[in-house]
């Protein structure tokens, strides 16, 4: 079955500094997904991106299908930022594998 | 409009007993989703339903576990008998079927199993 890595497992950073994660897919998929979560609170999507590039803010995802991975660029990043990042694949029957997550903390 | 509601929040069991947990997804969603969270695992998938037919059971998860659709905006899942090692966050997802397939979570159901 299908296996996500996900990397960095977690990242600290200052406030303002730039972050960058990463989600390799070991085998093709139809689509991915990037949610936040809080400790204790409900996953959030961030996105829902097939392919290509999208944006919200100051979050930016990239999706290659065909390297099979995806990125989530996070610029001028605030305290507020601080959680879990999982991402998920959807590699057929709209079902989701889901990544361990990286854990950010952005310190002040 | 409402997003996923789940209930209750927080549900406390004996081992042995049988708990019930609740889900109403987006509505006009027709697949849903139950999932366990835990830290050592992550999240895994229990069970999947398209307009009310189980499309997936969950393989592990068979034996105690049994996730219901009993209409197109209602479903639950029961755990009998509960056990220590399923203490986890449940969540429940939907997602309209003609895609896209975006999937959206509901806030959870803490369950500690003493």
């Amino acid at each position: 079955g299908q296996q996500v890595q996900q990397s960095p497992a977690s990242l600290v950073l200052q406030e303002g500094e730039n972050a960058e994660l990463q989600c390799n897919f070991s085998t093709s998929l139809n689509s991915m997904q990037w949610f936040y979560q809080r400790p204790g609170g409900s996953l959030v999507s961030l996105f829902y991106n097939p392919s290509g590039t999208k944006h919200s803010g100051r979050l930016t995802s990239t999706t290659v299908i065909k390297e099979r991975r995806s990125s989530l660029h996070i610029s001028s990043s605030q305290t507020t930022d601080s959680g879990t990042y999982l991402c998920a694949s959807d590699s057929g029957y709209n079902k989701l594998t889901f990544g361990k997550g990286t854990v950010l903390l952005v310190s002040p | 409009d409402a997003g996923v509601t789940q209930t209750p929040r927080h549900e406390v069991a004996e081992k042995g007993q049988t708990i019930i947990l609740k889900c109403e997804p987006v509505s006009g969603h027709n697949d849903l989703f139950w999932y366990r969270q835990t830290k050592i695992q992550g999240l895994e998938l229990l069970s999947y339903f398209r307009s009310k037919s189980l499309m997936e059971d969950g393989g592990a998860f068979k034996d105690r576990f049994k996730a219901e659709m009993l209409n197109s905006s209602f479903s639950t899942l029961k755990i009998q008998p509960t056990e220590p090692k399923d203490s986890a966050v449940y969540l429940c997802a939907s997602s309209f079927p003609g895609g896209p397939y975006e999937q959206y979570f509901g806030p959870g159901t803490r369950l500690t199993v003493l």
